[in-house]
């Protein structure tokens, strides 16, 4: 079966701090995709990246930064010197190859950050 | 803003009426997804439509349906609504690529539905 566990339920940090967000996935299938969503206060899901299963390498997009490892089935997400602005949810989210690209989410986590 | 539009953004209505959601997708999107966010069941896959045909379905209800409409547009109907049903409601569109798993979906702001 396709699962993601995302095991943090909440992260408080204080600004300045660097903090990781946990992704565990689970799948049989050779080909897959994850993928990172972020849910402000406002309610929307934003889309922050999208990895595929033959691509290993890390990825840095400015303060935002992501480890993909097969080995261990995780796709962890760091923030670096983080900010009030990114306290949001953060979702780590799965499709595969199957018919059809519906995504299956973690549970999210709930990242605070206090100024 | 991720281009797809959702209509209306807050909705109150009581047991047992029914209720449309509407979606527009990215300009040039054919795939159009419907998902419901609550607090006990989290972020849950309901359907997909592909350039105005069914292409999937999740933990829809039978008393929720939904369709494309040839100018690609979809609407979600719910019925019979129950106190359970109350969630925010997601649509999301994708390219439509055809190749199933890869392509990114780019979510509506959603619309909040609140059944007393």
């Amino acid at each position: 079966a396709q699962k993601v566990t995302q095991a943090q339920t909440e992260i408080s940090v204080v600004e300045k701090e660097d903090v990781t967000l946990d992704c565990v996935y689970e799948t049989r299938d050779t080909t897959y995709y994850l993928f990172w969503y972020k849910q402000p206060p406002s309610g929307e899901l934003v889309f922050l990246i999208r990895r595929n299963s033959f691509d290993e390498q890390n990825e840095i997009s400015g303060r935002y930064s992501w480890n993909f490892q097969k080995s261990t089935s995780s796709f962890n997400f760091t923030i670096t010197a983080s900010q009030v602005v990114d306290s949001a949810v953060y979702f780590c989210a799965l499709t595969y190859g199957g018919a059809t690209n519906k995504l299956i989410f973690g549970t999210g986590t709930l990242l605070a950050v206090q100024p | 803003d991720s281009g797809v539009t959702q209509t209306p953004k807050h909705l109150i209505t009581a047991t047992g009426q029914r209720v449309t959601l509407r979606c527009s997708p990215r300009s040039g999107d054919l795939s159009v997804y419907w998902y419901q966010q609550s607090l006990d069941q989290g972020l849950q896959f309901l359907i997909q439509y592909y350039n105005g045909e069914e292409r999937a379905k999740g933990n829809i209800l039978e008393r929720f349906s939904a369709q494309q409409f040839p100018d690609l547009h979809s609407e979600l109907n719910l019925s019979s609504l129950e106190l359970g049903d109350s969630a925010l409601y997601f649509c999301a569109s994708s390219v439509g690529s055809g190749v199933p798993g890869q392509e990114t979906q780019y979510f509506g702001p959603g619309t909040r539905l609140l059944v007393l």
